[in-house]
């Protein structure tokens, strides 16, 4: 399988706990990036990589948001002190040139 | 601040019908648009990429037209089949710096029904 893949696909915890995603991107791709979707929204925008490098974040992306890509290769996203209203699909997508981004299955976090 | 439109939220035919699905974006500086489709709680498939040059792209049943100086991107779908049921959304890449993020819009929802 070529494609994107996150871990895990489905995520629940409690409030106040700390969660972490990963996403692998397709192979070639050197732009990643992290995408955030509640119900009923289109996806919004959280952070972007290029190899390495975190080039730009969103103000959604609080201070409990940490992403890092080492090495350039698969990303991780960490949510600390899960509030409610972390509850979301977060979506990772990759994109070579001329930037078509792929997208990945998602992961659905569930904050009780 | 780009904002990205989609009317309607929600569509539902007759299997066979041809429709069409309308985006509008209130920046014309972009680079690129794209549409996607989603299926309930799955990720996103990139169905068609027009890049800001570029007036329309084809695959199959599916066409997208590209209007930058009017803001506006229309998906056209022929002979609707039930398995095209999904939400599809429309999303543009600012520019001046491609690479970026994609601002999208909050979907059409369509059923098709045999």
């Amino acid at each position: 399988d070529t494609g994107v893949s996150q871990d895990p696909r489905h995520k629940i915890t409690k409030r106040g706990q700390n969660v972490t995603f990963r996403c692998d991107p397709i192979s070639e791709h050197n732009r990643l990036y992290w995408y955030r979707q509640t119900l009923g929204q289109g996806p919004e925008f959280l952070t972007y990589f290029q190899n390495e490098a975190q080039l730009e974040k969103s103000r959604l992306l609080s201070d409990r948001f940490s992403a890092e890509r080492p090495k350039g290769s698969f990303s991780t996203l960490e949510i600390q002190r899960t509030e409610q209203g972390d509850s979301a699909m977060y979506l990772c997508a990759s994109s070579p040139v001329p930037h078509e981004q792929y997208f990945g299955p998602g992961t659905r976090l569930t904050v009780t | 601040k780009q904002e990205v439109t989609q009317i309607p939220a929600a569509l539902s035919v007759p299997e066979g019908e041809n429709l069409v699905l309308n985006c509008s974006f209130t920046d014309s500086a972009i680079y690129n648009l794209q549409w996607f489709r989603q299926d309930p709680g799955k990720g996103l498939t990139s169905l068609l990429l027009i890049q800001s040059s570029q007036r329309e792209q084809t695959s199959g049943r599916l066409n997208a037209s590209l209007d930058k100086s009017s803001g506006r991107s229309t998906l056209y779908i022929a002979a609707s089949q039930p398995g095209d049921s999904a939400t599809y959304l429309c999303a543009v890449m600012e520019g001046g710096q491609a690479g970026t993020a994609l601002i999208f819009g909050k979907g059409t929802t369509l059923s098709v029904s045999s």
